[in-house]
C-alpha cells in the first residue's frame, strides 16, 4: 500500500517563486490536512479538507493556497515564497468511524528551504 | 483554543532505563489523545490512542492513560532500547467539525544510549 504519497521530498525557492507541493493518497480518506514542522513548535496545521470540493483554514494559512477536486488528491501552493516558509511540510489523511475513532496517516514529508 | 504542552527535551537515557514523557491538555469537550513518533528521515506514525476517559492506549510495550482529572495522557516505558531513538509527539483531535484535524505539542526528543 502507498498510502499518503508527498512529492518532491526537498525543495529549494527564491524568494518570490511559487510551486505546488503535491500530496495523493490511496485510502479513499475523506479528510485530509496540511501541517508545517518546525523546530520546538510540533506540527501546525495549515489547511485542512473534509471531502472533495470542501477546504478550510488552519492555525497558519497565510501565503498558501489549497484545493481538493478529487477525494485522491490535495496540493498545497505556495504562492510567493517568503523565508519564514522554510520547513518540513507534512500531507495527512484520516478516517473517521462513529464518533470518535480516527487516526491520522502521515506522508514522509517535504523539506522546503526559501533563500 | 485547544492547546497540548509537553515536558521540555530532549530526554537521553541509557538502554532499558524506563521512560515518561509528561502530556498536558487544554480543549473543551471530549477530545481523543495521540502520541505520533517520528523516526529520523520518516513522517509521523501513529503509536498510540485512546478516546475516552481512563482508556489506555498500548503498543510496542509504550502505554499511556486518558487522565481526564489531571488532563494528562503521560507516556511511558519500562525499559527502552536503542531502536527507540525519535521524535515523539502528543496530539488530541475532537469532534464534529474539527474531525480530521490535530493539535499537536512541541515534540520530544528521545536518544537511547546503548
Amino acid at each position: 500500500n502507498a498510502g499518503v504519497t508527498q512529492t518532491p521530498k526537498f525543495q529549494v525557492l527564491k524568494t518570490g517563486q511559487s510551486m505546488t507541493l503535491q500530496c495523493a493518497q490511496d485510502m479513499n480518506h475523506e479528510y485530509m490536512s496540511w501541517y508545517r514542522q518546525d523546530p520546538g513548535m510540533g506540527l501546525r496545521l495549515i489547511h485542512y479538507s473534509v471531502g472533495a470540493g470542501i477546504t478550510d483554514q488552519g492555525e497558519v494559512p497565510n501565503g498558501y493556497n489549497v484545493s481538493r477536486s478529487t477525494t485522491e488528491d490535495f496540493p498545497l501552493r505556495l504562492l510567493s515564497a517568503a523565508p519564514s516558509q522554510t520547513s518540513v511540510y507534512f500531507c495527512a489523511s484520516s478516517y473517521v468511524f462513529g464518533r470518535t475513532n480516527t487516526e491520522a496517516f502521515f506522508g514522509q514529508g517535504t523539506r522546503l528551504t526559501v533563500v | 483554543g485547544d492547546s497540548v504542552t509537553q515536558m521540555e527535551g530532549p530526554v537521553t537515557l541509557s538502554e532499558e532505563a524506563c521512560l515518561t514523557i509528561n502530556c498536558t491538555y487544554t480543549a473543551t469537550g471530549y477530545p481523543s489523545l495521540f502520541w505520533y513518533v517520528q523516526y529520523p528521515g520518516e513522517g509521523l506514525q501513529l503509536l498510540l490512542k485512546a478516546t475516552k476517559a481512563d482508556d489506555k492506549g498500548s503498543n510496542k510495550g509504550f502505554e499511556a492513560t486518558y487522565r481526564k482529572e489531571t488532563t494528562s495522557f503521560h507516556l511511558e516505558k519500562g525499559s527502552v532500547q536503542v531502536s527507540d531513538s525519535a521524535v515523539y509527539f502528543c496530539a488530541l483531535s475532537k469532534g464534529g467539525t474539527s474531525y480530521g484535524k490535530l493539535t499537536f505539542g512541541q515534540g520530544t526528543i528521545l536518544t537511547v544510549h546503548p
